[in-house]
């Protein structure tokens, strides 16, 4: 059975790109979360989407967008770069009871 | 505010010794509280997950207690070995009603385990 599977693993944009995450949740999980993780820092909650809807949003500037599919997937995507974006940012997908998390984006603006 | 805060922030072990980790947290109305371990680039991985009637629950090595009373959590280490050498991140879920829950996370304990 497939965990959570983030694409790609690692990126380098320059400041001003566009970039678009994927993130591919449990089969079964409806439930998509979103976070963003600075290098020695706990992760901190961007977005999440439970049946396609946004059910929750952090504190992140509108450059920061999400959205879900039908398979319940989804894409995070993150307008007009800055460096301090530079991030390993999760998906993580759950049911009412658990969360796991895929192995993250690792997103480095230069 | 809804808070988790974690210590020690870092923490150098011998190989084969115990160690303690704590958590306390503000976060209301309570949920659950979950223990992860992250390898240095890589997404958390679940160790324990405890809810409001659970005191403790062990995973091999790793034994997580919970004092909903006093808000704290713990988790024990026993026999350290060089693979636990990682970022250990306290989470506390908020149940925000229905299927929406919100996750808490500290900042995470440090853990080096040395030959």
């Amino acid at each position: 059975d497939a965990g959570v599977t983030q694409s790609p693993t690692h990126l380098i944009k320059t400041r001003g790109q566009q970039v678009t995450l994927r993130c591919s949740p449990i089969s079964g999980h409806k439930s998509v979360s979103w976070y963003q993780q600075v290098l020695g820092q706990g992760p901190q909650f961007i977005f999440q989407y439970y049946e396609k809807e946004e059910r929750g949003r952090g504190n992140f500037p509108d450059r920061f967008s999400a959205r879900q599919f039908p398979n319940y997937s989804s894409e995070l995507n993150v307008n007009a770069l800055l460096l301090g974006d530079s991030a390993l940012y999760l998906c993580a997908s759950s049911t009412n009871y658990g969360y796991t998390f895929g192995s993250g984006t690792r997103l480095t603006v230069v | 505010k809804n808070q988790v805060e974690q210590s020690p922030q870092s923490l150098i072990i011998l190989e084969g010794k115990n160690c303690t980790l704590q958590c306390n947290y503000t976060v209301s109305p309570f949920s659950n509280l979950r223990w992860y371990k992250q390898d240095t680039g890589r997404g958390p991985v679940s160790l324990t997950i405890m809810t409001f009637s659970e005191n403790t629950k062990s995973n091999g090595r790793y034994t997580a207690t919970l004092d909903a009373d006093t808000k704290q959590s713990s988790l024990h280490i026993t026999a350290s070995q060089l693979s636990d050498s990682a970022s250990y991140i306290c989470v506390v879920s908020l149940n925000s009603g229905g299927s929406n829950y919100k996750l808490t996370f500290g900042k995470g304990t440090l853990l080096t385990v040395n030959p």
